[in-house]
């Protein structure tokens, strides 16, 4: 148990749907990441949180958007669903300067 | 910019083969380096580690050198089994950034 948490485990929506992702990080990490992962392709970072500030960018699309919140945890929202969406939605946190701990993931199916 | 750069895979061995699979990576300063794996259906974790040149991550019999002079952080171990069957990644870190790179993954198909 990697001690990040990420609800819900599942989802299954249809295409033109809004959904949302949340993860709660480790208990004194201040770091989130959110990574895409589809099914043959590796690891796409999306988008890091710093003490709830946006740090860094990845290939995030404008559809995508996301939030980290006093309480540290962080949302994930993705609108206007395509069936590319589909996908595993990682999130994962750090301390600074240290390792980087994932969650068991979200696998959405966009139907 | 910054990357890192690993096999392509599939890896396919049989049990008590010799495991090694290459990364380099590309960056300024003095980053930390990881090798994640990642079971069939589940999150990432980290396997092992190094934060500075020379210095030799190991877990698991897996093992790693972070080698400044390469650029390299190859990941090796000495006989895999069946249930090292995962797919691999390597990851740099820029301390000061806090920003994580990822390599595209390998994955090893460990046979009986």
């Amino acid at each position: 148990d990697s001690g990040v948490t990420q609800t819900p485990k599942h989802l299954i929506t249809a295409t033109g749907q809004r959904v949302t992702l949340r993860c709660s990080p480790r208990s004194g990490d201040l770091s989130v990441y959110w990574y895409q992962q589809s099914l043959d392709q590796g690891l796409q970072f999306l988008i890091q949180y710093y003490n709830g500030e946006e740090r860094a960018k990845g290939n995030i699309l404008e559809r995508f958007s996301a939030q980290q919140f006093p309480d540290l945890h962080s949302e994930l929202n993705l609108s206007s669903l395509e069936l590319g969406d589909s996908a595993l939605y990682f999130c994962a946190s750090s301390e600074t300067g240290g390792v980087q701990y994932f969650g068991p993931g979200t696998r959405l199916t966009v139907l | 910019g910054d990357s890192v750069t690993q096999m392509e895979g599939p890896v396919t061995l049989s049990e008590e083969a010799f495991l090694t699979i290459n990364c380099t990576y590309t960056a300024t300063g003095y980053p930390s380096l990881f090798w994640y794996v990642q079971y069939p259906g589940e999150g990432l974790q980290l396997l092992l580690k190094a934060t500075k040149a020379d210095d030799k991550g190991s877990n698991k019999g897996f093992e790693a050198t972070y080698r400044k002079e390469t650029t390299s952080f190859h990941l090796e171990k000495g006989s895999v089994q069946v249930s090292d069957s995962a797919v691999y990644f390597c990851a740099l870190n820029k301390n000061n950034f806090n920003k994580f790179y990822f390599g595209s993954g390998t994955k090893l198909n460990v046979k009986p």
